[in-house]
């Protein structure tokens, strides 16, 4: 999602729900890309990763793709729980020395 | 799997005083870890590169006169917020590069400056 001043986009489900989180990236150059959860005064927690080769990697009740066309990226999250609710993070590395860009996150909420 | 600790996990300090952050890898050594700079509903703003042994590379916009980066070992840097002012309230947060492209993030510290 995109983000306007400091407002953080917020996306709701419901529990069991599947969660689908977008992410517009800024590089075509960048070749490797992550998906972080962070959860309120904690630091941000690995999820998932993809490489710039692959469109799609599935984990443990998540997915990402990748459109490098467009350069956009998405989390799913399949039969969304109470303890997924977070801030979901994508970011991308592009210019070499391991340094990572943050995009702007999304709040997860999800609703009993 | 990989843990990053940093310490203190909060702190208060008053307007002109400095205050040392560090950031430990417990478990691993880690050549380069990296510290960010988080502002309430905000991302994650990486602030400079701090390699063991070397001097730190800083973002552009971050003064690294006021952020003062030591990498004295393979598993500790140290971030110090010199002469605090109340716009330096952040979370700060620190990370470890691993090997290729992981990194491991430790839980953050709450700087309030008063």
């Amino acid at each position: 999602g995109e983000s306007v001043g400091l407002h953080l986009p917020t996306l709701s489900v419901q529990e069991g729900d599947n969660s689908i989180i977008n992410c517009a990236y800024s590089n075509s150059a960048s070749d490797y890309f992550i998906w972080y959860k962070q959860e309120s005064g904690k630091g941000p927690q690995f999820i998932i990763d993809i490489r710039s080769n692959m469109d799609k990697r599935q984990g443990q009740r998540v997915t990402v793709l990748l459109n490098k066309t467009v350069k956009h990226l998405s989390l799913q999250i399949a039969a969304t729980q109470p303890g997924d609710s977070a801030v979901y993070f994508c970011a991308e590395n592009w210019g070499g020395g391991n340094k990572l860009t943050f995009g702007t996150g999304t709040q997860l909420k999800v609703e009993l | 799997g990989a843990v990053v600790s940093q310490h203190p996990s909060w702190v208060i300090c008053k307007s002109g005083t400095s205050v040392k952050i560090e950031c430990r890898s417990l478990d691993f050594q880690a050549t380069t870890m990296f510290w960010y700079r988080q502002f309430p509903k905000q991302s994650l703003m990486l602030m400079a590169t701090s390699n063991e042994g070397s001097k730190a590379t800083y973002e552009q916009g971050v003064e690294k006169d006021k952020f003062l980066i030591n990498h004295a070992s393979l598993t500790l840097s140290t971030l110090t917020v010199t002469s605090a002012h109340p716009e330096d309230s952040s979370f700060y947060i620190c990370s470890a590069h691993v090997q290729e492209d992981e990194q491991y993030f430790g839980p953050g510290t709450r700087l309030t400056v008063t």
